[in-house]
């Protein structure tokens, strides 16, 4: 059963425009919400990261939304550049135990110039 | 430093066949993990070390052994191999915090 439900599975935006992925969970109990980024034949990497404490977390052009009644989360990436281009996983885990990590399915993101 | 290192990068088994994929930190971190990618499932936690000594299962633990004898290595060892662990695997290891490191990835195909 997938703990993290990602959408969409892909997505092409146009050079400027704005990238919006959404992550939904179930389990209340999870603390923390990363997002991933991958790019082909590398490793995830941690993009940014939120806890449930702020509605909000901004990094450059990338922003994390966070809305804990509706146990849902999106990644929002201002001004996409084909740079951008990439996988992109939600997470989410829990600061009791072993604070394991559990994946969305991924978005793949395509910028075209 | 090299972070998280993993090898082999590609490997074909035949089915039934067992092998090691090897897993290697330099940054001291007690945690390390295993994953495997498949397209459309995202990523899948396989088994988990918090700490030389102690493994534990992760959602999809069938099929695959490990052990922890050192900080540095955590190995993940296919015992009998099925076309159904065909996939890309990916060790990773953190701290006591939550940013988790991700090594290259070990493109496995199993015919």
């Amino acid at each position: 059963q997938q703990q993290v439900k990602q959408s969409p599975q892909s997505l092409i935006v146009q050079k400027g425009g704005i990238s919006i992925i959404n992550c939904a969970y179930e389990n209340t109990a999870f603390d923390y919400f990363p997002w991933y980024q991958q790019f082909p034949g590398k490793g995830p990497a941690l993009l940014i990261a939120i806890r449930p404490d702020v509605s909000e977390k901004k990094e450059g052009r990338f922003t994390i939304s966070f809305n804990k009644s509706a146990k849902q989360f999106s990644l929002h990436i201002m001004d996409s550049q084909p740079g951008d281009s990439a996988t992109y996983f939600c997470a989410a885990s829990k600061q009791t135990g072993a604070n394991n990590l559990f994946f969305g399915t991924g978005t793949r993101l395509t910028v075209i110039p | 430093n090299a972070g998280v290192t993993q090898t082999p990068k590609f490997q074909v088994l035949k089915t039934g066949q067992s092998m090691t994929l090897q897993c290697a930190q330099d940054m001291n971190h007690e945690y390390m993990s295993w994953y495997r990618q498949d397209p459309g499932m995202g990523l899948r936690l396989i088994h988990y070390s918090v700490g030389a000594g102690i493994t534990d299962q992760g959602e999809v633990p069938n099929g695959y052994n490990v052990s922890r004898s050192t900080t540095e290595d955590f190995p993940l060892r296919l015992l009998s191999a099925a076309p159904s662990q065909t996939s890309v695997y990916f060790c990773a290891s953190r701290t006591d915090v939550y940013e988790q490191y991700f090594g290259p990835g070990t493109r496995l195909t199993v015919t």
